[in-house]
């Protein structure tokens, strides 16, 4: 059974700190994984990652993949109360020349930001 | 607005009743998945779709859920004789994806069912 794993499960941190979320997997066909952040409704896209080693980056926040240890990293640097949400990884498992498939999610992290 | 929706977006039952909900994709994404998230848990694959073939269906919960992708846009998900067990959020999503790739996964703002 596929599995993904993110840590901490919750965390609280200051505004203006920096925060680096955790997630590990063990799927048999690794394709892609990917980040959302979901406040109150639908997870909202935020980064995919494919490679090793190669970060991806948008304003305050970025992720790196880590192949051969099987993780991921997000980092959010200068925090701000609107990150405050729930963070979750996928991963996609594929089959050659099939096209997407579907994504297996861990359990998300929750993410506070106090003022 | 061009994005993946669903309707209904709430939606509360009584105990066996059947439910059925509507997801729209984004125009052209020729993929299109259903997921269900209970509280504190990341979303559960369902089931998906490749224009009007469903490519996978063994992740449906059990023989009360079934989905359709009748013309290869929207989709519905069906749940019959409800179990408060179903209460949950409903997500879709779709992509691109029929070949090349990987594409990220849009997802709707999902149908929230309350089973009373």
């Amino acid at each position: 059974e596929d599995k993904v794993v993110q840590s901490p499960l919750s965390l609280v941190v200051h505004e203006g700190d920096t925060v680096t979320l955790n997630c590990s997997y063990e799927v048999t066909n690794f394709r892609s994984l990917l980040w959302y952040k979901q406040e109150k409704k639908a997870p909202t896209f935020l980064f995919m990652l494919t490679s090793s080693g190669i970060e991806k980056k948008s304003g305050r926040l970025s992720s790196i993949l880590d192949k051969k240890e099987l993780s991921s990293i997000l980092n959010i640097t200068a925090t701000q109360t609107g990150d405050s949400a729930i963070y979750l990884c996928a991963v996609e498992e594929g089959r050659a020349n099939f096209g997407n498939e579907k994504l297996t999610f861990g359990t998300g992290t929750r993410l506070t930001i106090i003022p | 607005d061009t994005g993946v929706s669903q309707n209904p977006r709430h939606k509360i039952t009584k105990r066996g009743q059947n439910v059925t909900f509507r997801c729209d994709p984004i125009s052209e994404h020729n993929r299109l998945y259903w997921y269900r998230q209970t509280l504190g848990q990341g979303p559960e694959f369902l089931t998906y779709f490749q224009n009007e073939a469903q490519l996978e269906k063994s992740r449906l919960l059990s023989d009360r859920f079934s989905a359709e992708r009748p013309k290869g846009s929207f989709s519905t998900l069906e749940i019959q004789r409800t179990e408060q067990g179903d209460s949950a959020m409903y997500l879709c999503a779709s992509s691109l994806g029929s070949a090349g790739g990987p594409y990220e996964q849009f997802f709707g703002p999902g149908t929230r069912l309350t089973v009373l």
